[in-house]
Formats: C-alpha cells, sequence, structure tokens
C-alpha cells in the first residue's frame, strides 16, 4: 500500500523554465511534507518543506504548494538550472503517536534540466 | 543542521557474512532512523533507533536480521545479519531533533552481496 505517490517517473525541462514535481498521498495522518534531492551516490539532500496547517511555503526558487483537500503537494523550481537535474522524493510524516518521526517516501522523479 | 557520516561507505560481502555499519552525527540528535533503498526503488524506513533501548521495528524488518545499537545521542549500528544478494541494497542513515526540522541523511552505505 503506497501511502505517498510520485506518480511521474521522470520529467524533463529546458532551462531557466519552470519545474513542476507532484506527489499525492493517503494518509490523512501526516502533518509535515518535505522534498529531498538525490545524486547518485549521495544521500537525500533537504530542500524544503510545508506543514499541514499552511499551503505554500517559498525558498529562493524553490515553492512547496499543499492542497490537503486533495491530498496533493507539488514543488516548483524557477528557473530550473542544469544543476537541478537530479531524483527528487517527496516525503510525509506521521503525527504523534507510534508514527512519529517516521517518513514515508514515494518512489522519485527523475528531473533533468536541459541548458 | 546535523552532519552526518556512515561507514562504511560501501561493501562487497559473501553470502552467508554480516557487516555493521557506523552512523555518527556531529550533535546530540533525539531521534535517529535507518532505511534501506533497494535497486530502482524508493526508501523504506527499517527502524528506529532508541537511545538506551531496544529499537522500534517497521513491518517486514525484524531484530534477528537486523539488530541495531544505539548507546548514545550520537552513535547508532545497524548490522545486517547471515546476508544474501536480496540483501543488496543502500542502506542510509537519518537524524533529526524537534518535531519541525527535517532528518537529515548520511551518504549511505552501499552493500553488494555475491
Amino acid at each position: 500500500d503506497q501511502q505517498v505517490k510520485q506518480n511521474s517517473p521522470s520529467l524533463s525541462v529546458q532551462e531557466g523554465r519552470i519545474s513542476i514535481l507532484n506527489c499525492d498521498y493517503t494518509n490523512s495522518m501526516f502533518d509535515y511534507f518535505l522534498w529531498y534531492k538525490k545524486y547518485p551516490a549521495e544521500g537525500p539532500t533537504f530542500l524544503i518543506s510545508i506543514s499541514s496547517i499552511k499551503d505554500k511555503n517559498e525558498d529562493g526558487r524553490f515553492t512547496v504548494f499543499l492542497n490537503k483537500s486533495a491530498k496533493h503537494l507539488s514543488l516548483h523550481i524557477v528557473p530550473s538550472q542544469p544543476g537541478d537535474s537530479a531524483v527528487y522524493f517527496c516525503a510525509a510524516r506521521g503525527q504523534r503517536g507510534t508514527s512519529y518521526g517516521k517518513l514515508t517516501f514515494g518512489q522519485g522523479t527523475i528531473l533533468t534540466v536541459h541548458p | 543542521s546535523a552532519v552526518i557520516s556512515q561507514k562504511p561507505s560501501r561493501d562487497i560481502c559473501q553470502r552467508g557474512t554480516s557487516l555493521t555499519i557506523q552512523c555518527q552525527v556531529d550533535s546530540q540528535v533525539t531521534m535517529m532512523f535507518w532505511y534501506r533503498q533497494q535497486p530502482g526503488q524508493s526508501l523504506t524506513l527499517i527502524a528506529t533507533a532508541n537511545q538506551g533501548s531496544e529499537a522500534t521495528y517497521e513491518s517486514g524488518f525484524v531484530i534477528d536480521k537486523f539488530p541495531i545499537s544505539r548507546p548514545n545521542l550520537t552513535f547508532s549500528t545497524l548490522t545486517v545479519s547471515n546476508m544474501s544478494p536480496e540483501d543488496s541494497s543502500i542502506y542510509l542513515c537519518s537524524a533529526g531533533d524537534r518535531s519541525n526540522q527535517p532528518q537529515h541523511f548520511g551518504d549511505g552505505t552501499r552493500l553488494s552481496i555475491l
């Protein structure tokens, strides 16, 4: 049972354009969502997060949007740069209780930004 | 943010042997976790490493196969026991503290079993 889904295995965009990565979740008990970027042979690097009480969080070129009613979040990268080419993972954290602190990851989306 | 170091970074092991992976954090953290990333797959939580007590394992993972230690707030080990080719994966340690702070990851241990 995949509680966090990234339905697009890959995305290709031109340098300077917007990249939009999507993520859906099924568990309404998730209260905190994160995006990680991963290069080959490295661990995931935290990118940006959003609490379930917000619908938008922005950090430089990166913006995360959360639509709780649709159980959907997206990561926007504007403008995209070739160095952004990596695998992007969406993750969700459970609320207090037995799931506290644990992250559930999506399958990842490979982003390729062409010069 | 915490800096997390994992050792070894990679290893090739024989079937039936065991390997212990170390995870060192440069500051005291409340929570430490161990994840597995199988080839072409996402990250799956193996267990939560609890300081001073037994680890909490996720469904499908057992202590006999993946014993975990956490003697203090900056260090943890994961042992992969009696390895088989199906255990070939990247094993990742993560650490986190206050509830509204993100977890950070080490670079992982790439394990291949022959």
